[in-house]
Order: structure tokens, then sequence, then C-alpha cells
């Protein structure tokens, strides 16, 4: 089977920078997505990790450890848009998702 | 830009009625999904179709669901008898695995199904 795990709730101010963890037990594995959800809307891509270490997209970071069957997205600048659902999805035959961090960003 | 359309975009049902819903996925993509999200809740994967076939299905896409791709472009879920809880947000995905990141995804915007 596949699991998931992810904090259910992450709180950060305004300008900061946090980290969303996320491990995961699968059979297969092709990679690491992570999405971010704004609520009423659909999931967006965010990122993909396929090997061990870090990927850079602006402001957004994620980085994986397969030996440890473990990544985390980081999100640096908080602004207040972030506000948002992350899901952290990993890929074998299917593509499946976690439970989803909310992150809450406090002025 | 490209994007994956959905509708209806909201639809409210009977229970035991039957409802279809459409999905017109990227033009050049060949990859094809239905996952679900129960308010407050994961997105769960339904299905996934390649080829004019399912590739990968959960355990909850059981008999009462089925995929079909009608024509060149729709991509469609029916629900057979709908149940109280069926009733969730059901998002249409499609990727282009040659020629994009492995893992990427585009959704659409979702239809809500409310089942009464």
């Amino acid at each position: 089977g596949q699991s998931l795990e992810q904090p259910s709730e992450v709180t950060a101010v305004e300008g900061a920078i946090v980290q969303i963890n996320c491990t995961y037990q699968t059979s297969g594995f092709y990679g690491l997505s992570w999405y971010q959800q704004h609520d009423g809307g659909a999931p967006t891509f965010l990122s993909y990790n396929a090997l061990d270490g870090l990927e850079e997209t602006g402001r957004f970071s994620s980085f994986l450890s397969r030996s440890d069957s473990y990544g985390y997205l980081l999100l640096q600048e908080l602004q207040m848009k972030d506000s948002a659902s992350y899901f952290c999805a990993v890929q074998d035959d299917k593509i499946i998702f976690g439970k989803g961090t909310r992150l809450h960003i406090l002025p | 830009e490209p994007e994956v359309t959905q509708t209806p975009s909201h639809q409210v049902t009977q229970m035991g009625q039957e409802v279809i819903l459409r999905c017109v996925p990227i033009s050049n993509h060949l990859y094809f999904y239905w996952y679900r999200q129960i308010l407050g809740q994961k997105v769960e994967f339904l299905v996934s179709f390649y080829n004019n076939e399912i590739s990968e299905k959960s355990e909850i896409f059981d008999d009462q669901f089925s995929v079909e791709r009608p024509d060149g472009s729709n991509f469609t879920l029916k629900i057979r008898s709908t149940k109280l809880e069926d009733s969730a947000m059901y998002f249409c995905a499609s990727s282009d695995l040659a020629g994009g990141r492995l893992g990427e995804l585009f959704f659409g915007e979702g239809s809500r199904l409310t089942v009464l």
C-alpha cells in the first residue's frame, strides 16, 4: 500500500520561511510532487523531485531524500497569498496525494 | 494558456440517480485522471486513463463508476446510482508525460456533486 504523512497545519509569519515535511511509504516510487490548493480552487503544481536534492523555483524549493523516504517544501519570503493547503504527492503507477497541510500566515 | 475544463461546475442530484461529469483535457495530453475531494479532506485518486483504457483505479472506483472518452476531446466520469457519500468535488486532470515533467498534473476547476 501507500501512505504519506504531512502535518495537518502550520502557522508562520508574513516574510518568514516555513518548511512543510512529508514522509512516504510506497511500493514503487518515481518521484515526489508538491501542489498548492486555495480554498475552493483546484490543486496547482508547484514542484517535482525525482532525484535526491533540492529543486528551487523562485520563492519555493523542494527537497527529496529517497533513502529516507522524506521530502519537504520550503517557502521563503512568505506572503499572505501563500495561505493555502499544500499537498505532497508520490508517483508510482499513479499519483497519490497526502492529506494536505494547511498553512496559516499571520501578518 | 491551455487548460482543463469541466462541466458542470455544480450538480445536485437525488440518491440513486445517474450522473455524468464531463471534462475536456488539454489537447495534446495523453493521460487523463479523475480525483475526488470530500470537503476539507485530501484529494483522492479514482482512476487514470491512457490509450483508451483504464490504466489504474483505486478501491473507491467500484462498479458504480465508469469512464469514457467518447470522442477526441471529452473525458467523462459516470456514476450509475449515486449515494450520499458520493457528494464531493470531482477533479479531472491531464498530463503529458512524454513532454512534461513527471508528476505534473493539470487540474480542472472541479465539478461539485451534491447528492440529496
